[in-house]
């Protein structure tokens, strides 16, 4: 029930393309959909995230598709550079006092020149 | 944002040790998060931890393995007790900022020989 399941585990893609990763989730409780990247050596950052009143939102070359009856959201990073090589995590939480935040498994992306 | 530091950075251990993890915030929080994250895996939440008040375990953690301490509003520690091979991650500090953000600090990364 608490589980948000991510694929691909690992993804490359050439310079230039599109990289799509892809969430669902149980819990019809949760409320907030975040994605953090994560670098080598670092605590995930926040990158974007999502509310289920919208279907998407999109911040520069970054947008989340939000697809609340299928219980699914995705990621997709526009025009893919070798800057953006990081694990990617989706998560999802329920506002009640404080955020629990349940993480899925992660996405190793690697861009390629 | 949120400025979050970690001490150490980074460590290796031998097995029976214990190693204490510092969190220190830039401001004042009232919840801290901590979590692990073993070697390519996704994060899992240790405990909750409330200024003022023993922290909160989810499944799997407990105190003897992981107590915790939180004197303040700005500052927390985390001790992995008694280590074994097993205990080798990367152990990260978190804080929530407004209603939903999640920030992270750098980690700790753990090795347990």
């Amino acid at each position: 029930q608490q589980q948000v399941k991510q694929s691909p585990q690992s993804l490359i893609v050439q310079k230039g393309g599109i990289s799509i990763i892809n969430c669902a989730y149980e819990n019809t409780a949760f409320d907030y959909f975040p994605w953090y990247q994560q670098f080598p050596g670092k605590g995930p950052a926040l990158l974007i995230a999502i509310r289920p009143d919208v279907s998407e939102k999109k911040e520069g070359r970054f947008t989340i598709s939000f697809n609340k009856s299928a219980k699914q959201f995705s990621l997709h990073i526009m025009d893919s550079q070798p800057g953006d090589s990081a694990t990617y995590f989706c998560a999802a939480s329920s506002f009640g006092g404080y955020q629990k935040v349940t993480f899925g498994t992660g996405t190793k992306l690697q861009v390629i020149p | 944002s949120a400025v979050i530091s970690q001490k150490p950075s980074r460590d290796i251990c031998q097995r029976g040790t214990s190693l204490t993890i510092q969190c220190q915030v830039d401001s004042q929080v009232t919840m801290m998060f901590w979590y692990r994250q073993q070697p390519g895996q996704s994060l899992t939440l240790i405990a909750t931890a409330n200024q003022g008040s023993e922290a909160t375990y989810e499944s799997g953690f407990v105190i003897d393995k992981f107590p915790i301490s939180r004197p303040n509003l700005t500052f927390s520690t985390l001790t992995v007790s008694n280590m074994s091979p097993e205990d080798s991650s990367i152990y990260l500090c978190s804080i929530n900022r407004g209603t939903d953000t999640q920030y992270f600090g750098p980690g700790t990364r753990l090795t347990v020989l």
